[in-house]
C-alpha cells in the first residue's frame, strides 16, 4: 500500500539553526500539506501546496518557514532559524486529485526538538 | 471559519464495551467532510472513518461508526466492542469541499484520550 514517508523521524537541533524536514508524498497525489502538533495538543495546519505553489498558509507559517517541491517527488519544510517553540511533531500529508471522500494520507511524522 | 470542538479531554471504557466520542463542528461551507483519526502513543495519524455532509447514511468501518446529526452539527464516533489496542488519542477533523477557496486542509479538534480498561 502506498504511503507518505517522512525523514528524519526525530531531529534535535540547536536554537537558531536551520532545519529541513523531508517528505515523499504518494506519487499520484496532487495536494500536499504540512501540519504541526505541539506535544499533547491538537494538530494545526501550517501550509498547503498545489501546482508547485503555496495555496494557503496559516498565521503560524511566518517568514521563518518555507516549503519546496524541488524534484517532483520530495516535499520539504524548511525552518530558517529555529526557536524553542518550534519543538513539535511535524506531519506531512497528501491527497489525491479532487475526490470528495478521500482522507488525507499522513506520514509518520518528524519529531523536532529545539534545544 | 471552520471549527471543531471535542469536549471530552479523556474517556475510560471497559474492554468489550462500546464508547462514544463527541465531536461538534461549525462551518459556513455548504458541503464538507468529517473525519476521525486515531493517534496511538507512537504518534502516527491513522485514518478511521469519513462522513460526507450530503451522505444519506451514517458511515461505518468495521467497529467504527459515525453518528452524524447534521442539524445538530455533531459527528460522534462510536467504537463498539472496545479493545485494549483502542487506547489512543482520537481526533475529529473537518475539511471543506475543494474549490471556492478551499484547499483541502483539515481543521482538527483538541482530541480525546481514550483508555480501555481490561
Amino acid at each position: 500500500e502506498p504511503e507518505v514517508t517522512q525523514t528524519p523521524s526525530h531531529q534535535v537541533t540547536q536554537m537558531g539553526q536551520e532545519v529541513i524536514l523531508r517528505c515523499v508524498p504518494i506519487s499520484n497525489h496532487l495536494y500536499f500539506y504540512w501540519y504541526r502538533q505541539i506535544l499533547g495538543q491538537k494538530v494545526e495546519f501550517l501550509v498547503s501546496f498545489y501546482n508547485n505553489e503555496i495555496s494557503e498558509k496559516s498565521e503560524i507559517f511566518d517568514d521563518q518557514f518555507s516549503v519546496e517541491r524541488p524534484d517532483g517527488s520530495n516535499f520539504t519544510l524548511k525552518i530558517r532559524s529555529t526557536k524553542l517553540e518550534d519543538s513539535a511533531m511535524y506531519f506531512c500529508a497528501s491527497t489525491p486529485p479532487r475526490e470528495r471522500n478521500t482522507e488525507a494520507f499522513f506520514g509518520q511524522g518528524t519529531r523536532l526538538t529545539v534545544v | 471559519a471552520q471549527k471543531i470542538t471535542q469536549t471530552q479531554p479523556g474517556m475510560f471504557v471497559q474492554e468489550k464495551e462500546a464508547v462514544t466520542l463527541d465531536c461538534t463542528y461549525d462551518t459556513s461551507d455548504p458541503s464538507y467532510g468529517l473525519f476521525w483519526y486515531k493517534q496511538p502513543s507512537s504518534g502516527e495519524m491513522i485514518f478511521l472513518i469519513y462522513q460526507g455532509s450530503y451522505d444519506q447514511q451514517n458511515a461505518t468501518e468495521g467497529r467504527y461508526s459515525l453518528n452524524f446529526q447534521k442539524a445538530r452539527k455533531s459527528a460522534n464516533l462510536v467504537i463498539s466492542a472496545s479493545q485494549l489496542g483502542d487506547s489512543a488519542m482520537y481526533f475529529c477533523a473537518m475539511r471543506g469541499l475543494y474549490g471556492s477557496g478551499n484547499t483541502g486542509k483539515l481543521i482538527f479538534g483538541q482530541g480525546t484520550t481514550l483508555q480501555v480498561k481490561p
